[in-house]
């Protein structure tokens, strides 16, 4: 079955400095591996995916991330943080293995707080 | 939040009632989502639907159901089968096969906070 972890609840960084939200996935197919933000009581919205190709994938607002299938991970970073990117993140994964397609699983999100 | 509207924004449930959340989308999106969010629990997929008239159950379906009679408006109904119902439900669509498919990602509404008496 898939699923999608993301080990941290929070993630601490000063505002300034380099940031990495962490993901890992498991799927029996080959993902497709999203990124999402969260502002308190809105929707998501959408930051960044890898389908395939290039394991480094940008995307808005100077956000990056990583694929990496040996270590089953999609780890979100960004060079230089701002206090404006405190938010909740979500990871998201579909599996082209499972049948359907379409059904999405997200992680529990990693809650970030940039420090003025 | 652009494209896809929820309303109401908060709604309020009597014990043993049913209520229905609404979700339009006019971005011609073929596929459409329910989640649920609890504190501490990300998002729980509830319902989802890749087509018109053609829908599937998530992780999560029991107490709740669904339709989508038009391509534009996916409603989700909260049953009073559904024990807990208290909290934050987000709708999202997405592009179809003919665009890509799961290729795509999703664009969410600004959700529906639902709330028990």
């Amino acid at each position: 079955a898939q699923s999608v972890a993301q080990p941290e609840d929070q993630v601490n960084v000063a505002e300034g400095n380099p940031l990495t939200v962490k993901c890992t996935y498991s799927v029996s197919g080959n993902p497709y591996l999203f990124w999402y933000v969260q502002y308190p009581n809105r929707g998501l919205q959408f930051l960044l995916k890898y389908i395939t190709g290039d394991n480094l994938v940008k995307g808005s607002y100077g956000f990056e991330a990583e694929f990496n299938k040996s270590q089953t991970s999609f780890h979100l970073k960004k060079p230089s943080a701002l206090v404006s990117d405190s938010a909740l993140y979500f990871c998201a994964v579909r599996d082209t293995g499972h049948t359907g397609g379409f059904k999405t699983i997200f992680g529990a999100g990693t809650r970030l707080f940039v420090k003025a | 939040d652009g494209g896809i509207t929820q309303s109401p924004k908060y709604l309020f449930r009597k014990e043993g009632q049913n209520v229905t959340l609404s979700c339009e989308q006019n971005l011609n999106h073929d596929a459409m989502y329910w989640y649920r969010q609890d504190p501490g629990q990300g998002l729980r997929l509830i319902y989802y639907s890749q087509i018109v008239n053609d829908f599937q159950k998530g992780d999560i379906a029991e107490g709740y159901s669904v339709s989508r009679e038009k391509k534009e408006s996916f409603p989700l109904t909260v049953t009073s089968a559904q024990k807990n119902p208290t909290a934050f439900y987000l709708c999202a669509s997405s592009m179809g096969w003919v665009a890509g498919g799961p290729n795509n990602e999703q664009f969410f509404g600004p959700g529906t906070r639902l709330t028990v008496l």
